[in-house]
Order: C-alpha cells, then structure tokens, then sequence
C-alpha cells in the first residue's frame, strides 16, 4: 500500500506569490499516475492534474505539476485569491487509490 | 453536463445501516467506473471503494471491507454503498465520483456529498 506524504501543512503566502507544493509517495508510484485537487470549504474537491504534469479540462495554466517516482510537486506560480484552498495529491497507480493529508494554501 | 447527486445519509446508531445513492447524469452511466470517497468532519480525503465500468470489479479500502457493498443499477443510472456494521469513525461525508474516461482511477467529476453521522 503506498502512502502519500504531503508538505508543507500548511502554506502562507501572499497574493501574486508562488506557491510550490510537496507530494512524496512511500513507494514509487507507477507510470506517474499521480493527480491532484483542490477544495474549497463546503465544496466537493476539483480536479487539477493528472498524469503528475497534465491539466485537468479549464484549468488555468498557472496551476503546473511536476515529478515522476516519489516525488511530485504542484507550482501555482501566481496565486489568485479564488486559489486559497485545500489541495490534495492521490496516487492511481494501484488499489488502494490512497489521497495524501492535504496541504492548505491560506492567506498571509 | 455531468451530474453527481448523492442522498441517503443521516444519523444512524453504532452497529446500524444505511445505504447511500449517487443519481448520475450527463454521461454514459453503464460504462463508467466509479467511486465513493469519505472526509470525517475537519479532516482529508479518505479513498472507500470503487466499482469498475462494464465489468463490474469491486475494490475496497481495508477499513470498509467485508462491512460496505458498492453496487450499481445501470438502468436507473445510479451508484449505491451499502454501509453496514457502523461506527463513530465511519463518520464523514461521502462523495461519489466518476472515474476519468482514460480508465485509470483518478476522479473528475465529484458529487456534493451527503452526510453520515454514526452517534448513539
């Protein structure tokens, strides 16, 4: 079973900032079959990434990923305010389809 | 336009049950895997269980196994998770979700969720 290990928690960070996010995945995760998402309170999560680097359809082109193995990481390059939210990693390589903790972008 | 609509939940005893539907539109239903993931109150995203398109393969999280039933009524166009056996842990709002259209177990379209509160 492979465990997904976000970083940092928690992130503080301005407008107009980048934001550079951690995925570390306790094995190699195949084929680079990563995704990520994000969620806003009270909201269903969204899709952002998937295939570690491809954008999900209308979603912006700040928002990138990068990584392959064990390693993977989001970039949103300029944060938007409507980008302070939740976001999450889930590896789909193999069952058990396994989310990290989460790492919240919040407002500093 | 792809549609979730998830309903059922409730409050519900430790040791009761309940089952959750997810209502879906906008897509050919039959032939889509899908999914159910769970968030307990303040907490992340939790993977339950899954059920594949035509096939029908069942996968479930070690936590759920043997007490939750994922099950499909492609004529009515509707996901179902037969939860059993509950306890105060299994509390959390459960998504159901539709599995990306290349096969692989990423999800792109996402239900609001309904909640699932187990409490004496």
């Amino acid at each position: 079973e492979i465990v997904l290990t976000q970083s940092p928690g928690t992130l503080s960070l301005s407008p107009g900032e980048r934001a550079t996010l951690s995925c570390r995945a306790s094995q190699s995760v195949s084929s680079s079959n990563l995704a990520w998402y994000q969620q806003k309170p009270g909201q269903a999560p969204r899709l952002l990434i998937y295939g570690a680097s491809s954008r999900a359809t209308g979603i912006p082109d700040r928002f990138s990923g990068s990584g392959s193995g064990t390693d993977f990481t989001l970039t949103i390059s300029r944060l938007e305010p409507e980008d302070f939210a939740v976001y999450y990693c889930q590896q789909y390589g193999n069952s058990p389809w396994a989310f990290g903790q989460g790492t919240k972008v919040e407002i500093k | 336009e792809v549609q979730l609509v998830e309903s059922g939940g409730g409050l519900v005893q430790p040791g009761g049950s309940l089952r959750l539907s997810c209502a879906a539109s906008g897509f050919t239903f039959s032939t889509s895997g899908m999914t159910w993931v769970r968030q307990a109150p303040g907490k992340g995203l939790e993977w339950v269980s899954a059920i594949s398109g035509s096939s029908g393969n069942t996968y479930y999280a070690d936590s759920v196994k043997g007490r939750f039933t994922i099950s499909r009524d492609s004529s009515k166009n509707t996901l179902y998770l037969q939860m059993s056996s509950l306890r105060a842990e299994d509390t959390a709002v459960y998504f159901c979700a539709k599995r990306s259209t290349s096969g692989y177990y990423y999800f792109d379209f996402w239900g609001q969720g309904t909640l699932v509160t187990v409490s004496s």
